[in-house]
C-alpha cells in the first residue's frame, strides 16, 4: 500500500494563477480531509468529505474547492491563488471504527504564492 | 527517507495514571518536532513543539515531551492522566529549515473513569 500520496511537493504560483492539489489513497478510506499548515498556528481543517459525491467546509475553507467523485482522490483546487495561501497543505484519509477515527497523513505540499 | 514510528497504537489506561507515548524518527539531521492531538470529533491541534533549547519541552494541559537526540526520540509523557485525555496523539517532524511534517500513525488514547 502507499497509504496518502500527495503532488506536487512544492509548487510556486504567481498571484491570480489557478493549480490543483491532488491527494489519491489505496485504504479504501471513506472520510478525506484537507489542512494547511501556518507558522504557530498548528494545522487548520480547509476541507472535508465523508465519502464519494459528499463534502463539506471545515474551519478555513475559503478560496478553496474541492470535490470527491472517487473514493480514491480528494484534490483541492485555488481559483485564484492569493499569497495568503502561501503555507504547507496536508491530505489526510481516515477511518471510523468503534473506538474512533484513526487518521493517515501525506508527506504535504508546500506552497508559495508571490 | 524520513519516517516517524510511533509503536503503541492503542493505549488504554485508567485515570491518574501516568503515560508515555514513544516517538522515534529516522532522520540524522536537525529537526524540529512536534505533538499533535486529536479529540473525538475535533481536528488537529498543537500539543507541543521542540526547535531547540531546553530538551525538556512543555506544553499545554500538563503534557510534556523530552528530545534525546542519541536515541532519535520525543517521547510525550504525562504524569497523571484524565478522563478529558482520550484522544488520538500524533508525532511528526520536520527538517530543520523545511517545510513539510512528516507524521507518525497516531497513537489512541483511551482514559478509563
Amino acid at each position: 500500500n502507499a497509504g496518502v500520496t500527495q503532488t506536487p511537493k512544492f509548487q510556486v504560483l504567481k498571484t491570480g494563477q489557478s493549480m490543483t492539489l491532488q491527494c489519491a489513497q489505496d485504504m479504501n478510506h471513506e472520510y478525506m480531509s484537507w489542512y494547511r499548515q501556518d507558522p504557530g498556528m498548528g494545522l487548520r481543517l480547509i476541507h472535508y468529505s465523508v465519502g464519494a459525491g459528499i463534502t463539506d467546509q471545515g474551519e478555513v475553507p475559503n478560496g478553496y474547492n474541492v470535490s470527491r467523485s472517487t473514493t480514491e482522490d480528494f484534490p483541492l483546487r485555488l481559483l485564484s491563488a492569493a499569497p495568503s495561501q502561501t503555507s504547507v497543505y496536508f491530505c489526510a484519509s481516515s477511518y471510523f471504527s468503534g473506538t474512533g477515527e484513526k487518521l493517515f497523513f501525506g508527506s504535504g505540499t508546500q506552497l508559495s504564492v508571490l | 527517507a524520513q519516517s516517524v514510528s510511533q509503536h503503541n497504537h492503542h493505549v488504554i489506561l485508567s485515570e491518574a495514571a501516568s503515560l508515555e507515548l514513544g516517538c522515534n524518527y529516522s532522520y540524522g539531521g536537525t529537526v524540529n518536532l512536534f505533538w499533535y492531538v486529536q479529540y473525538p470529533g475535533q481536528h488537529l491541534q498543537l500539543l507541543l513543539k521542540y526547535f531547540s533549547g531546553d530538551p525538556l519541552v512543555k506544553g499545554i494541559k500538563g503534557f510534556e515531551a523530552e528530545f534525546i537526540k542519541s536515541k532519535f526520540s520525543f517521547n510525550l509523557r504525562k504524569p497523571s492522566v484524565q478522563w478529558s485525555d482520550t484522544a488520538e496523539y500524533f508525532c511528526a517532524v520536520r527538517q530543520t529549515g523545511a517545510n513539510n511534517l512528516f507524521f507518525g500513525t497516531g497513537t489512541r488514547l483511551t482514559v478509563i473513569p
